[in-house]
C-alpha cells in the first residue's frame, strides 16, 4: 500500500511569505500529526489532526497552523516566514494515533528561508 | 514531559562489527519506536516495540517497560546502515505526541 506522501520535497521561501506544506496519510489511517526537525532543537511536535479535529499543539507560535480534510490528508501553514523557520517538516500517520498504534513517516519538506 | 536519552551520542564501526544502542525514558510508555534517518531525512520505521523483544533480520531491540530502557542491536553491520537512529515514545499519560531524542549517529567504514 502506498505509503505517507508529503508536497513538495523542497521549497524556498522569503522572509515574511507564507507557506503551505501537504500530507497525505496511509489509506485508512486517520491521525496525522506534523514534526520539525532542526539541527538545534531535534524533533519537535506540532500537531496532531483526528477525523478533522485538531487534538494536540505543540509549543510553537499562532504562525503555525494547521488543518485536516474529510480524506485525512492534512496540510500545515506556516505564516510570515522567519529564518528560523528553516526547517524539515515531518509528517507521520497513524491508525488512530492514540500511542496504541506505530507511527509512519513522509519523506519530509524541506524549507529554506532566506 | 517525558525524558528521552540516547546513548552513545556518535559511534563509529567498521563494516561486520556488532553495536548496541540504548534508548532510556522517564516515565511508563504505551508506544516506544525505533527510526533510521536515511541521508534524504525520511524517517524508517524499524521497531514499534513498547515492550518485549524483536527480530528483523540483522536488528533487533528490546524494551523492558519496567526499568525505562530500551535496546537496538545492530549485528554484522553494513555501510548502508549508516545514519542516524532516532527512539522515540509517547508516554502513557501525554496525549498522542512523540517525544525523541536526540539520536545516535551511526557511521560504518568499509
Amino acid at each position: 500500500k502506498a505509503g505517507v506522501t508529503q508536497t513538495p520535497r523542497y521549497l524556498i521561501k522569503t522572509r515574511g511569505q507564507q507557506v503551505t506544506l501537504s500530507c497525505s496519510p496511509i489509506s485508512g489511517h486517520r491521525s496525522v500529526s506534523w514534526y520539525q526537525q532542526t539541527p538545534g532543537q531535534g524533533l519537535q511536535f506540532l500537531f496532531e489532526y483526528f477525523s478533522e479535529t485538531q487534538r494536540n499543539k505543540g509549543n510553537f507560535p499562532g504562525r503555525f497552523s494547521g488543518r485536516q480534510f474529510s480524506n485525512s490528508r492534512s496540510e500545515m501553514n506556516v505564516s510570515t516566514l522567519e529564518l528560523g523557520d528553516s526547517a524539515l517538516y515531518l509528517c507521520a500517520s497513524s491508525l488512530a494515533g492514540d500511542g496504541n498504534y506505530g507511527y509512519t513517516f513522509g519523506s519530509g519538506t524541506r524549507l529554506t528561508v532566506v | 514531559g517525558i525524558q528521552v536519552e540516547q546513548s552513545p551520542p556518535d559511534l563509529i564501526l567498521q563494516e561486520g562489527a556488532n553495536s548496541t544502542l540504548r534508548c532510556n525514558f522517564s516515565d511508563s510508555v504505551n508506544n516506544l519506536q525505533w527510526f533510521h534517518q536515511n541521508p534524504w531525512g525520511q524517517l524508517i520505521n524499524l521497531f514499534y516495540i513498547p515492550s518485549g523483544t524483536k527480530q528483523n533480520g540483522r536488528l533487533s531491540a528490546t524494551t523492558v517497560a519496567t526499568e525505562r530502557y530500551s535496546l537496538l542491536y545492530i549485528s554484522s553491520s553494513q555501510t548502508t546502515d549508516s545514519g542516524v537512529y532516532f527512539c522515540a515514545v509517547i508516554s502513557s499519560g501525554s496525549a498522542r505526541q512523540l517525544t525523541f531524542g536526540s539520536g545516535t549517529q551511526l557511521t560504518v567504514l568499509p
